[in-house]
């Protein structure tokens, strides 16, 4: 258990829909990292969240959207659902607002799986 | 435009010899660079770095080797067990920014 909660694990939907990605980060980290890995492709930054306020954007649809809470916890919220969003949806988290500062880069989530039928 | 690659997705080999791993970048302003991996149904999970300052880091029984004039970075894994049979991603980034850019992964199998 890397300390990282993500739920739900699992989640199958419609296309059209919209769905909601919950992660917990490890006990005292600030920061939050969503990262989408798609069929044989490395995994690709969505949004970066520090202390509740956004610090760094990727490549993030317009469809999506995140936030993070004051309890540090963050939600990646995916709306209008396309087949092409199907994927692994990670959340990261490390200690501070620069990663490397904890000397072992990200701390990962299991992830959630989506796929959209 | 894919700033980091791995261009093997999967290598095989046997207990006890050496697995290289290997990666290319291109983007110059990379500083910092990592190697996570990934068994299935998990998240990834950090293995080894390098600083663009140094060329060689080692941890165990694992060593990662950066030739900064050819963009190219290697994981060694010496002797290779079993239980490093997993996905291994490498990553750049910016030791001035927060997003890592990963390579697409290289399955590695370890026969005993």
């Amino acid at each position: 258990d890397s300390g990282v909660t993500q739920t739900p694990k699992h989640l199958i939907t419609a296309t059209g829909q919209r769905v909601t990605l919950r992660c917990s980060p490890r006990s005292g980290d600030l920061s939050v990292y969503w990262y989408q890995q798609s069929l044989d492709q490395g995994l690709q930054f969505l949004i970066h969240y520090y202390n509740g306020e956004e610090r760094a954007k990727g490549n993030i649809l317009e469809r999506f959207s995140a936030q993070q809470f004051p309890d540090l916890h963050s939600e990646l919220n995916l709306s209008s659902l396309e087949l092409g969003d199907s994927a692994l949806y990670f959340c990261a988290s490390s200690l501070n607002g620069n990663h490397l500062r904890t000397a072992y880069g990200y701390t990962f989530g299991s992830g959630t799986r989506l796929t959209v039928v | 435009d894919q700033q980091v690659k791995q261009n093997s997705p999967s290598l095989s080999v046997q207990e006890g010899r050496i697995s290289i791993l290997n990666c290319d970048y291109t983007n110059s302003m990379f500083d910092y660079f990592l190697w996570y991996k990934k068994y299935p149904a998990e998240g990834p999970t950090f293995l080894i770095s390098i600083s663009s300052i140094k060329d060689k880091n080692e941890d165990g029984r694992f060593t990662v080797f950066l030739n900064k004039s050819a963009k190219h970075l290697s994981l060694h894994i010496v002797p290779s067990q079993p239980g490093d049979s997993a996905v291994y991603f490498c990553a750049a980034t910016r030791t001035s920014g927060s997003r890592l850019t990963f390579g697409e992964g290289t399955q590695l199998t370890v026969n005993p």
